[in-house]
């Protein structure tokens, strides 16, 4: 079974631009969220998409959005970037697996560099 | 909202020693796991664990939710064994998957 997959792996964007960085869960799973990992703040968690609906959400500016299409798959965009957006952004799908449906399973993440 | 505390921080061993690392939270969960960061930053699931005990391996965990703390147990550590371990828990109140994750301890294994 593929693995949570999520491209592009590296991005180097420059202050003031906008990204879409993608992901697409597991087959199967219906849940995706996104988390932002950086060395000052550690990991923290952007938002959850279910079903095409936002179900949860952290604490980040508006400047960060996502969605979420019927197949599952997920996009976050990240406007007008800040040059503290540079960060490594994982994504984690879950869903009914083994009778456990909120173990959460993370791709390999996108490296995102601000210049 | 849901306190996540790992310790200790930083960890040196020789190989084949023993280890433990300790993840402290501060509500109830519904949700625990612990996750081996490798080198190119993706989180390896290691257990899935929001009580009990559970082994594979040289790895083992216990979590006693009642006390609020998970131990992961590394036994025979080898060099493979190094990166950053992360625990991570979901509150029993939390609607949907929102992980809060520790600040991680970070293991170095020498030969």
């Amino acid at each position: 079974k593929a693995g949570v997959t999520q491209t592009p792996r590296y991005l180097i964007k420059t202050r003031g631009q906008q990204v879409t960085l993608s992901c697409s869960p597991i087959s199967g799973h219906r849940s995706v969220s996104w988390y932002q990992q950086t060395p000052g703040q550690g990991l923290q968690f952007l938002f959850e998409y279910f079903s095409e609906t936002q179900r949860n959400k952290g604490n980040f500016p508006g400047r960060f959005s996502g969605r979420q299409f019927s197949n599952s798959r997920s996009e976050m965009n990240v406007s007008t970037l800040e040059l503290g957006d540079s960060a490594l952004y994982l994504c984690a799908s879950s869903g009914v697996t083994s009778g456990v449906y909120n173990e959460q399973f993370f791709g390999p993440g996108t490296r995102l560099t601000v210049l | 909202g849901i306190q996540v505390e790992q310790s200790p921080p930083d960890l040196i061993l020789q190989e084949g020693a023993n280890s433990t690392l300790r993840c402290n939270f501060s509500d109830s969960v519904n949700n625990l796991q612990w996750f081996h960061q490798n080198p190119w930053g993706q989180l390896i699931n290691l257990f899935y664990i929001p009580s009990g005990t559970k082994q594979n391996g040289r790895l083992s965990a216990t979590t006693v939710a009642t006390e609020r703390y998970s131990l992961l147990y590394i036994s025979s550590s080898q060099t493979t064994d190094s990166g950053v371990y992360f625990c991570a828990v979901e509150g029993s109140w939390q609607a949907g998957t929102a992980l809060i994750f520790g600040k991680g301890t970070t293991l170095s294994v020498s030969s």
